[in-house]
């Protein structure tokens, strides 16, 4: 079955400069969220998209913006970058439910893009 | 993550049934989440169970969810080597951004021959 693909799996950058991440969510799934996990650390949201629209922002720096695409594959943008970035950033997709159900969409994680800011 | 608490580590023997434990605190949860990740790669779904749900168990795998305490566990029966891993708790804290998941810090688990 096809998973949450994200490239590239590794990008190793200098501070100050830029990154983007890309995203593409399982076939007919229309939600993506981002998620920042550091060394040791637990998950932390970013930001969701749903139909391209956003639909829920967390801890994202201002210097990270994102966009869902139509055919809702997802980038993060990251600029001026910082040593505390360094992180695994995860991407992860679902169909919204939108009505009271015991099903549970598929909320299913890509395998990451680990970032390493030197 | 402050509301969602996991012990840190477990140690159990190979055979033996693990049992990790996690409290979360919102009480509007819809879906609460077990994942695992081993060294180095992404975060596995195992399972995960609906909030009017009491109980879900998938092969070696039962979720037991206590409402009224907001205490989760996921037991792992007849435990292997491959189990060892971190394991997160995850809660959807509401229906309206049911997507955005609030994670415990993780229970490292460490299966020993």
């Amino acid at each position: 079955a096809a998973g949450v693909i994200q490239s590239p799996r590794h990008l190793i950058k200098e501070k100050r400069e830029t990154a983007t991440l890309k995203c593409y969510p399982i076939p007919r799934h229309d939600t993506v969220y981002w998620y920042q996990q550091g060394p040791g650390q637990d998950p932390q949201f970013l930001i969701s998209f749903y139909e391209k629209m956003q639909s829920d922002k967390g801890s994202i720096p201002d210097r990270f913006s994102a966009q869902q695409f139509s055919d809702y594959h997802s980038e993060l943008n990251m600029s001026s970058l910082e040593l505390g970035d360094s992180a695994l950033y995860f991407c992860a997709s679902s169909l919204l439910n939108q009505g009271a159900s015991t099903e549970n969409y598929g909320y299913t994680f890509g395998s990451g893009t680990r970032l390493t800011v030197v | 993550g402050e509301d969602v608490e996991q012990s840190l580590f477990l140690s159990v023997r190979e055979g033996d049934s693990s049992v990790i434990n996690c409290t979360y605190t919102d009480s509007s949860s819809t879906y609460l989440y077990w994942y695992k990740q081993e060294p180095g790669a992404g975060l596995q779904l195992l399972t995960y169970i609906f909030s009017n749900m009491d109980m879900k168990q998938d092969q070696r795998l039962t979720v037991l969810l206590n409402k009224k305490d907001k205490h989760l566990s996921l037991r792992i029966a007849d435990t292997q080597t491959g189990d060892s891993a971190i394991y997160f708790c995850a809660e959807s804290p509401s229906t309206d951004s049911w997507g955005k998941l609030q994670f415990g810090a993780g229970t490292q688990v460490v299966v020993t021959p």
